[in-house]
């Protein structure tokens, strides 16, 4: 069955960086899109951005275009999200997805910014 | 960017009750619709895609309808799992956009 496992979340000071992960297992990765999708505390769902499965096409919501890039390694079947300027309005639940139309969710990873 | 408006933003129901959650984008987006479930500290669950078809697994008294701005899910007869917060996507266009949740509660 697809899995999708996040990881590298954390506390991080406004202006700081972050690298978040997801491991994808269960389907072939490399034929699917795959996205990330964020939810700050008490808030509802919002997209991020979705990549391609082989050509790196890139998608990106407004609000993050500039700060996020999202890669991916077909070959470790990874899913990336590097986060540069972090404020506070970052602070969220980051989830990874399959596919631009989010068939399945990873359990998510906590980025918190605060000094 | 298509504005996704999602009401209400939350009821309040009983057990076998038959609920209703619509979704109207600001410009036509055809069929390309889905419909999320998220319980408290869980990730989001697919339950409808492409406006109507129902996801693998997902029990029949989900369904969901509409097509270009208006779009509903309906649970026909709620039950106690049911309590939730429930989120529609379009997937027609970038960036993607969610409306704002509706969250279900016991009455």
């Amino acid at each position: 069955q697809v899995q999708l496992v996040e990881s590298g979340g954390g506390l991080v000071k406004p202006g700081g960086s972050l690298r978040l992960s997801c491991a994808a297992s269960g389907f072939t990765f490399s034929d699917h899109y795959m996205s990330w999708i964020r939810q700050a505390p008490g808030k509802g769902l919002e997209w991020v951005s979705c990549i391609s499965g082989r050509d790196s096409t890139i998608y990106y919501a407004d609000s993050v275009k500039g700060r996020f890039t999202i890669s991916r390694d077909n070959a470790k079947n990874s899913l990336y999200l590097q986060i540069n300027s972090l404020s506070a309005d970052d602070t969220a639940v980051y989830y990874c997805g399959r596919s631009c139309t989010v068939d399945s969710w990873g359990q998510g990873t906590l980025v918190t910014v605060s000094s | 960017d298509i504005q996704m408006t999602q009401s209400p933003s939350s009821l309040s129901a009983s057990v076998g009750d038959r609920v209703t959650v619509t979704c109207r984008a600001s410009q036509g987006i055809r069929s390309d619709l889905a419909w999320y479930q998220q319980k408290p500290g869980k990730a989001p669950k697919r339950l409808i895609y492409a406006a109507s078809s129902l996801q693998s697994g997902v029990p029949s008294r989900f369904s969901g309808s509409g097509s270009g701005t208006e779009f509903t899910l309906t649970i026909s007869s709620l039950q106690p799992e049911d309590f939730a917060t429930y989120y529609c996507l379009q997937h027609n266009s970038f960036p993607r956009t969610f409306g704002q949740g509706t969250k279900v509660e016991i009455k």
